[in-house]
C-alpha cells in the first residue's frame, strides 16, 4: 500500500496563477483532509470531506476550493494564488475505528507563490 | 469547543537526557488521544495513541498515559537520541468522524 500520496512535491507559482494539488489514498478511508503548515506554526485545516460526496470548510478555507472526486481522491485548487498561500500543504485520510479517528498523512506539497 | 494545549518549544536536550512534553486537553466527551511526530521535510506520522482513561500508549521508547483527572497526555522518553529531533504534535479525536484537533506542536532538538 502506498498510503496517502500527493502530487506535486514542489511547486512555484506566480501571483494570480491557478493550480490543483492532487491527493489519493489507497486505504479505503472514508474521510480526507487538507491542511496547511506555515513556518513555525502548527497545522491549520483548510477543508475536509467526511465521506464521498461531502465537503466542509475548516479553519482557513478562503482562497481555496476542493473536490472529492471519488472515495480515493481529494483535490485542492487555488484559483488565483497569492503570496500568503506560500506554505506546505498536507493531505490526510482517516477511517473511524474503535481507536478514534486516526489520521494518516501524505508527504506534503511545498508551494511557493512569488 | 475542543482544544489541545502543548508546551511551547523549542526544546533542546543533550543526548540521553529525559524528555517530557506536556499536553493538556479540553473536550466535551471522552476523546481518544494521539501523539504525532514530524521529522524534517516529512509529513506527520502517528507515534502513539490511547483510547480511554489510564491507557498508556508506547512506541519507540516514547510513552504517554491518558489522565482523565488532569486532562493530560504528556509525552515522555527516558533517553533521547539525536534521531528523535523532530516536531511533536498532541491531538485528540472526540465526536465521531470529525477532524482531529491538534496542538501547535513542539520542536525538539537533541544534540550529541
Amino acid at each position: 500500500n502506498a498510503g496517502v500520496t500527493q502530487t506535486p512535491k514542489f511547486q512555484v507559482l506566480k501571483t494570480g496563477q491557478s493550480m490543483t494539488l492532487q491527493c489519493a489514498q489507497d486505504m479505503n478511508h472514508n474521510s480526507m483532509y487538507w491542511y496547511r503548515q506555515d513556518p513555525g506554526m502548527g497545522l491549520r485545516l483548510i477543508y475536509y470531506s467526511a465521506s464521498e460526496g461531502t465537503t466542509d470548510k475548516g479553519e482557513v478555507p478562503n482562497g481555496y476550493n476542493v473536490s472529492r472526486l471519488n472515495k480515493r481522491e481529494f483535490s485542492l485548487r487555488l484559483e488565483s494564488a497569492a503570496p500568503s498561500q506560500t506554505s506546505v500543504y498536507f493531505c490526510a485520510s482517516s477511517v473511524l475505528a474503535q481507536g478514534g479517528n486516526e489520521q494518516f498523512f501524505g508527504p506534503g506539497t511545498r508551494l511557493t507563490v512569488l | 469547543g475542543d482544544s489541545v494545549t502543548q508546551m511551547e518549544g523549542p526544546v533542546t536536550l543533550s543526548e540521553e537526557a529525559f524528555l517530557t512534553i506536556n499536553c493538556t486537553y479540553t473536550a466535551t466527551g471522552y476523546p481518544s488521544l494521539f501523539w504525532y511526530v514530524q521529522y524534517p521535510g516529512e509529513g506527520l506520522q502517528l507515534l502513539l495513541k490511547a483510547t480511554k482513561a489510564d491507557d498508556k500508549g508506547s512506541n519507540k521508547g516514547f510513552e504517554a498515559t491518558y489522565r482523565k483527572e488532569t486532562t493530560s497526555f504528556h509525552l515522555e522518553k527516558g533517553s533521547v537520541q539525536v534521531s528523535d529531533s523532530a516536531v511533536y504534535f498532541c491531538a485528540l479525536s472526540d465526536q465521531g468522524n470529525t477532524p482531529l484537533v491538534f496542538g501547535k506542536g513542539t520542536r525538539l532538538s537533541v544534540i550529541a
